[in-house]
């Protein structure tokens, strides 16, 4: 997972423009992955999961890319509107239990 | 809505005090997990149940206690924490254990935990 520090690192997008969030991952065995996105004051939720199997996979306005020879994930977000102001974080899979990184900050200004 | 559930959401707690904290899910899952995320950390895993039979008990400290009465409910029992266990605690579930593609972890809206 990413490193853990007192902050979080931040992403400052223009309403419109697209977001791209990048994770690194630790475990080369993580045969799945998962972004959330969690908003102020509620709980983590689930916005798109990918294979170790697949390169890439598209949701509504989001796009998640997988490169396994650098153990990196990327979850693009087309269109940034301000209700995607959030903490997105990925998960792995690693046998039996997810690992959560630490997460970044998308502030979306207009 | 997630259709997990917690109550408090909320909690207060001197040292000396005992608390319980629930979590219900709504989706017919039979896998629950309990979660701490603290502002200095990742999201920390906890414990997990599955078919209310604890599977995992990742090294959590005694004065945190689980239970899980059926596949529905479950719960935290707090006694004699320590400030440094102030954080975010959080419920989730799904239809089966952890990480099985496509079957994803619900989360509830956690439990904001001060402990003076």
């Amino acid at each position: 997972g990413e490193s853990v520090g007192l902050h979080l690192p931040t992403l400052s997008v223009q309403e419109g423009d697209n977001s791209i969030i990048n994770c690194a991952y630790s475990n080369s065995a993580s045969d799945y992955f998962i972004w959330y996105k969690q908003e102020s004051g509620k709980g983590p939720q689930f916005i798109i999961d990918i294979r170790s199997n697949m390169d890439k996979r598209q949701g509504q306005r989001v796009t998640v890319l997988l490169n396994k020879t650098v153990k990196h994930l990327s979850l693009q977000i087309a269109a940034t509107q301000p209700g995607d102001s959030a903490v997105y974080f990925c998960a792995e899979k690693t046998i039996d239990k997810l690992i959560f990184g630490t997460g970044t900050r998308l502030q979306v200004f207009p | 809505e997630t259709g997990v559930t917690q109550t408090p959401r909320h909690l207060v707690m001197g040292m000396t005090n005992k608390k319980s904290l629930k979590c219900e899910q709504h989706l017919g899952h039979n896998a629950m997990y309990w979660y701490k995320q603290s502002a200095k950390k990742p999201l920390e895993l906890m414990f997990v149940y599955n078919f209310k039979e604890q599977t995992e008990n990742n090294s959590v400290p005694s004065r945190f206690s689980p239970e899980c009465p059926n596949s529905s409910h479950l719960f935290l029992h707090l006694h004699t924490l320590q400030p440094e266990d102030s954080a975010l605690y959080l419920c989730a579930s799904s239809s089966r254990l952890a990480g099985v593609f496509g079957d994803t972890q619900y989360f509830g809206p956690g439990t904001r935990l001060t402990v003076l």
